[in-house]
């Protein structure tokens, strides 16, 4: 079965600092991948996907993630964070029947001035 | 503006007394679903619809019903809910399997 696993539930940045959160996968075929963010009282939103080709992706508001097979992991990064980058994030695979996004628990990212 | 919209934002409710969700998109998009979201587990899909009278179960699906009579909607019911259903409850459609979903604002659940 496709699985998510973040292994940090927390992390602490300071702000400008770089940033690396971490997501490893499960899934028998090319997953097709996705992160997702979540401010305080809001909804998901998308930040960046991947579904073939280059494994490195840009996304929304300065993130990239890198998409390794052999290592099974697609890790978020962003250069200098900002205090507004304060949420929690999700990483998440598609499940082979297409219906359903497995989601990771989550990593809840803290921005230290 | 392309969105998915949920009703109420937010809702208490006590055990038993039924109550129903809405979710409705403008994007045309064929594939809707539920989602609840609990700490330390994330979201769990509870039911999908891949198009207007086509329904199926996700992975937590009991205590819950839904419909889709119209391809724009999708409503959440829960005939008889118990304290075990107070979560965050997320809608999210896409326009065909396997793409990236997007998700309405949230419902917050709370059964006494």
């Amino acid at each position: 079965a496709q699985s998510v696993t973040q292994p940090d539930i927390h992390i602490t940045v300071s702000e400008g600092a770089s940033l690396e959160l971490r997501c490893n996968y499960s899934y028998g075929a090319t997953p097709y991948l996705f992160w997702y963010v979540q401010s305080p009282g809001q909804g998901l939103q998308l930040l960046l996907k991947y579904f073939s080709g280059d494994t490195l992706v840009q996304g929304i508001k300065g993130f990239e993630a890198e998409f390794k097979r052999s290592q099974s992991s697609f890790n978020l990064r962003k250069p200098s964070v900002h205090w507004s980058d304060a949420a929690e994030y999700f990483c998440a695979v598609n499940d082979q029947a297409g219906t359903a996004l497995i989601f990771g628990k989550g990593t809840t990212l803290s921005v230290s001035s | 503006e392309a969105q998915v919209t949920q009703n109420p934002r937010y809702l208490i409710t006590v055990t038993g007394k039924k109550l129903t969700v809405t979710c409705s998109q403008n994007m045309n998009h064929e594939y809707m679903s539920w989602y609840r979201q609990d700490p330390g587990l994330g979201l769990r899909q509870i039911y999908y619809s891949m198009n207007v009278e086509v329904t199926d179960k996700g992975d937590v699906p009991e205590g819950y019903k839904v419909s889709r009579k119209e391809k724009r909607n999708f409503p959440l019911i829960l005939e008889s809910p118990s304290p075990n259903q107070t979560s965050l409850y997320f809608c999210a459609s896409t326009f065909t399997s396997g793409y990236e979903q997007y998700f309405g604002p949230g419902t917050r659940l709370t059964v006494t």
